[in-house]
């Protein structure tokens, strides 16, 4: 069965850092999506994006988040100068469209931490 | 999208049925009932859905009142596996721009051998 992968599994890096988290969706979806789990709480929405550009973004989602699919299989979110605060699990997962029925298909998650 | 709202946890025994509730009193004509599970140190996965009728499937059923503002998801026999979080999320995809999945706090079920 497709799934949908996650690389690495775990980052660490200090604060002020850029990071680059990286996805690989079901090859023949078209909707992606980057959500974060921080420990213990809730999952939140972070971004989506469709047609090679972001559909809709959550407050979370501020300058210092940008998403690219730099070629036909890949999806990355990118923290320029990354916090302690976004230290979390994130969350890539994809979709079919938009139709009433699609599933969105989670990813196993990055661990990132921020020291 | 409208809010949900599930109890904290539930406990259950191994192989027995478990019904999970779900209140959505202000559930619009529009929304969906999605039910996404996360099993622990993994990502949400997608358990079933439906608008109106009740809907099976190979992991579990879905009962929706005749109102529409409560659901319930019913696992036949649960397993050692079913212990997660299991969220009940409301989408409306005419009025959901990004498609976005709006998680609340879920219930935790716990599963004893």
């Amino acid at each position: 069965e497709p799934e949908v992968t996650q690389t690495p599994s775990h980052q660490v890096t200090q604060m002020g850092q850029e990071v680059i988290l990286r996805c690989v969706p079901i090859s023949n979806h078209l909707y992606f999506y980057w959500y974060r789990q921080i420990l213990g709480q809730k999952v939140e929405f972070l971004v989506s994006f469709y047609n090679n550009e972001i559909s809709e973004k959550s407050e979370i989602f501020d300058d210092q988040f940008s998403v690219e699919r730099p070629d036909g299989s890949n999806f990355t979110l990118k923290i320029r100068s990354t916090k302690l605060e976004d230290s979390a699990m994130y969350f890539c997962a994809s979709s079919g469209g938009r139709a009433n029925s699609d599933t969105q298909y989670f990813g196993p998650g990055t661990r990132l931490t921020v020291l | 999208d409208a809010k949900t709202t599930q109890p904290n946890s539930m406990e259950s025994n191994e192989e027995e049925p478990v019904h999970l509730p779900c209140n959505h009193s202000t559930i619009s004509g529009t929304d969906y009932i999605h039910w996404y599970r996360q099993l622990p140190s993994q990502g949400p996965e997608y358990v079933i859905h439906g608008l109106t009728s009740n809907v099976n499937n190979r992991m579990a059923s879905l009962a929706i009142a005749e109102d529409r503002k409560s659901s319930t998801l019913i696992l036949h026999r649960a397993t050692l596996r079913d212990a997660a979080v299991y969220y009940c999320i409301l989408r409306d995809p005419q009025n959901n721009a990004g498609n976005m999945l709006t998680f609340g706090g879920g219930t935790r079920l716990m599963v004893k051998p």
